[in-house]
């Protein structure tokens, strides 16, 4: 079993709709949970990041943790054309090193005009 | 700032070849890494550096060398290619900080490497 477990779509949605995007992790080691989207031929590019439980909330995205599931979710509202990019999720340890980073293999999202 | 930048963009080479892939950063960042991107497989970490002189593998270190003379590059280093290395490659940086805390990392804009 994979540490971290994303599927990869790919995800088809009409502007305006809200999306939901999830990972689950089997390492409960695992402190910090972050959001990456990456534009096709780009690198990827931090969207949220979050430590332990919780929600977090920038505009029209919102990040959830459920450590007792080990789950987490990314959820954009009022979709839009723009947010068409692959969604990676990302974990790492607490006292890790800063770029001992795992990352899911990415849900590739089109939002549809 | 430029903030990471890779060189070259592309590049095919036949199995057996060697070359390296640059990468620079202008931010000090004291946290230098490599990852390989491959469909369906998302990226997995290949080496890093948290400083100058300091290396260290990561998930998939086996065909690549990578050293560190000085904060700003953090040269990839592909000893003999292989088909397997077809790939595409982004260098990432951030501050270093405490195991306490979370530094974003900066990607570059990748090079894509294929192999024949």
């Amino acid at each position: 079993q994979k540490e971290v477990e994303q599927d990869p779509g790919p995800l088809s949605v009409p502007e305006g709709a809200i999306v939901s995007l999830n990972c689950t992790y089997s390492n409960s080691a695992f402190q910090y949970f972050m959001w990456y989207r990456q534009y096709s031929r780009k690198g990827p590019e931090l969207l949220m990041y979050t430590y332990s439980s919780g929600n977090k909330e920038d505009g029209r995205f919102t990040a959830q943790v459920d450590k007792s599931s080990k789950y987490i979710s990314l959820f954009i509202r009022d979709s839009q054309p723009s947010d068409s990019a692959t969604y990676l999720c990302a974990m790492r340890k607490y006292g890790g090193s800063q770029g001992n980073l795992i990352f899911g293999k990415g849900t590739k999202l089109s939002v549809k005009p | 700032n430029a903030g990471v930048t890779q060189t070259p963009k592309f590049q095919v080479l036949k199995t057996g070849q060697s070359m390296t892939l640059q990468c620079a950063q202008d931010m000090n960042h004291e946290y230098m890494s490599w990852y390989r991107q491959d469909p369906g497989m998302g990226l997995r970490l290949i080496h890093y550096s948290v400083g100058a002189g300091i290396t260290d593998q990561g998930e998939v270190p086996n065909g690549y060398n990578v050293s560190r003379s000085t904060t700003e590059d953090f040269p990839l280093r592909l000893l003999s290619a292989a088909p397997s290395q077809t790939s595409v490659y982004f260098c990432a940086s951030s501050y270093s900080g405490s195991g306490g805390s979370y530094n974003e990392q900066f990607f570059g804009p990748g090079t894509r490497l294929t192999v024949l």
